[in-house]
């Protein structure tokens, strides 16, 4: 079966601070990897994919995320939060070859002034 | 401007009586999806398109469905819609390709009494 996992349900940090938000993930065969963020009231916009090739994947916004295949990982960082980055933010994977996607439950980001 | 659109954002409805909402994007993509978010489940997805006439269950389709007769629209149909229904729905799109990046609609919320 494939999922995701967004173990933190919320993750505060202060501004100006570096902010992680972890995912990890279970797929057959090579995962393609997604990060997106929504806003009150909108819908998803997208941040960042892992396909191939660096496993490190830089986004909008100044995100990036970092693809680690042996502990099945994807985490989103970015070295200063703002206060603007408070969003909930979700993490989701489709497997190489397949149609359908997955989606973590998401993680609730607040950054604090 | 590139989007997806979907009518209406919000809707109320009583038990049984069917309903359409409808889903349109105007960037000429070939697949399109359909999600539900719920809190603590994050998103699931409902039906997905790889392009006209070509639909695929995903995770949670019972009590839905869907049709692709044109490439730009794809509507939800709930023939008897039920309370475990009430959720907050959102149309996505992708150009078929390595990524799949989707882009979201706005969402309906959709409740059922």
């Amino acid at each position: 079966a494939q999922s995701v996992a967004q173990p933190e349900d919320q993750v505060n940090v202060a501004e100006g601070n570096p902010l992680t938000v972890k995912c990890t993930y279970s797929v057959s065969g090579n995962p393609y990897l997604f990060w997106y963020v929504q806003y009150p009231n909108r819908g998803l916009q997208f941040l960042l994919k892992y396909i191939t090739g660096d496993n490190l994947v830089k986004g909008s916004y100044g995100f990036e995320a970092e693809f680690n295949k042996s502990q099945t990982s994807f985490h989103l960082k970015k070295p200063s939060a703002l206060v603007s980055d408070s969003a909930l933010y979700f993490c989701a994977v489709r497997a190489e070859g397949g149609n359908q996607f997955y989606f973590g439950t998401g993680t609730s980001l607040t950054v604090i002034p | 401007e590139a989007q997806v659109t979907q009518n209406p954002r919000y809707l109320i409805t009583v038990t049984g009586k069917k309903l359409t909402v409808t889903c349109s994007q105007n960037m000429n993509h070939e697949y399109m999806s359909w999600y539900r978010q719920d809190p603590g489940l994050g998103l699931r997805q409902i039906y997905y398109s790889m392009n006209v006439e070509v639909t695929d269950k995903g995770d949670v389709p019972e009590g839905y469905k869907v049709s692709r007769k044109e490439k730009r629209n794809f509507p939800l149909i709930l023939e008897s819609p039920s309370p475990n229904q009430t959720s907050l729905y959102f149309c996505a799109s992708a150009a078929r390709g390595v990524s799949y990046e989707q882009y979201f609609g706005p969402g309906t919320r959709l409740t059922v009494t």
